[in-house]
């Protein structure tokens, strides 16, 4: 079964400085992969997702994620933090075959200072 | 921009009344999830269906859970009776997968519900 690990709770950072949120997970093949977004009282946004191809991927909101087989690593990455991005952020791995059940990371919640 | 609409968006019942959550899947989507959200236990899943079948509703309580597909555009989640244990946020998500053509979830915006 494949797992999906967000090794920090909480992240820091004050506004205006770069960012980096890990995701580490666990599955035999390539699977797809994936980093929402969550506002207090919303349900999860799509920021970006990964199925094949070129490994670093942009999405929404200036966020990018870079995709590294040998590290079964997927971190989402933004050069500049906004106020607006104080939010939990969510990495999830969806097997490429079979159930296509996804699972989720427990989350890292962004706190942004001014 | 196509959206999974949830009903409703609070609930607030006493313990033992029956609870009934809606959700309405983007149109031409073949999966459908619903979720439950808490401080303690973060994002569970309780039920997936594809292409209107029950798949996998392991993470259900059976005994007071029940999730149903009555058509392609609603999926509906019952709780009878509610226990207090049971207040949480639910979520449901619909995406599609197979057939060459594999979308990601996309989430609703979620039932609070509050059992006294």
């Amino acid at each position: 079964a494949q797992s999906v690990t967000q090794p920090d709770i909480h992240i820091t950072v004050s506004e205006g400085a770069s960012l980096e949120l890990r995701c580490n997970y666990s599955y035999g093949a390539t699977p797809y992969l994936f980093w929402y977004v969550q506002s207090p009282g919303q349900g999860l946004q799509l920021l970006l997702k990964y199925f094949s191809g070129d490994t670093l991927v942009q999405g929404i909101k200036g966020f990018e994620a870079e995709f590294k087989r040998s590290q079964s690593s997927f971190n989402l990455r933004k050069p500049s933090v906004h106020w607006s991005d104080a939010a939990e952020y969510f990495c999830a791995v969806l097997p490429s075959g079979g159930s296509y059940i996804p699972t989720f990371g427990r989350g890292t919640s962004l706190i942004v200072h001014p | 921009d196509a959206r999974v609409t949830q009903t409703p968006r609070h609930k607030v019942t006493e313990m033992g009344q029956e609870v009934t959550m809606r959700c309405q899947p983007i149109l031409g989507h073949n999966t459908v999830f619903w979720y439950r959200q808490t401080m303690m236990q973060g994002l569970e899943l309780l039920a997936y269906f594809r292409n209107r079948a029950p798949l996998d509703d392991s993470g259900m309580p059976k005994d007071r859970f029940s999730a149903e597909m009555p058509d392609a555009t609603l999926a509906t989640l019952k709780i009878q009776p509610s226990e207090p244990r049971d207040s949480a946020v639910y979520f449901c998500a619909s995406g599609l997968v197979g057939q060459g053509s594999n979308q990601p979830q996309h989430f609703g915006d979620g039932t609070r519900l509050s059992i006294l």
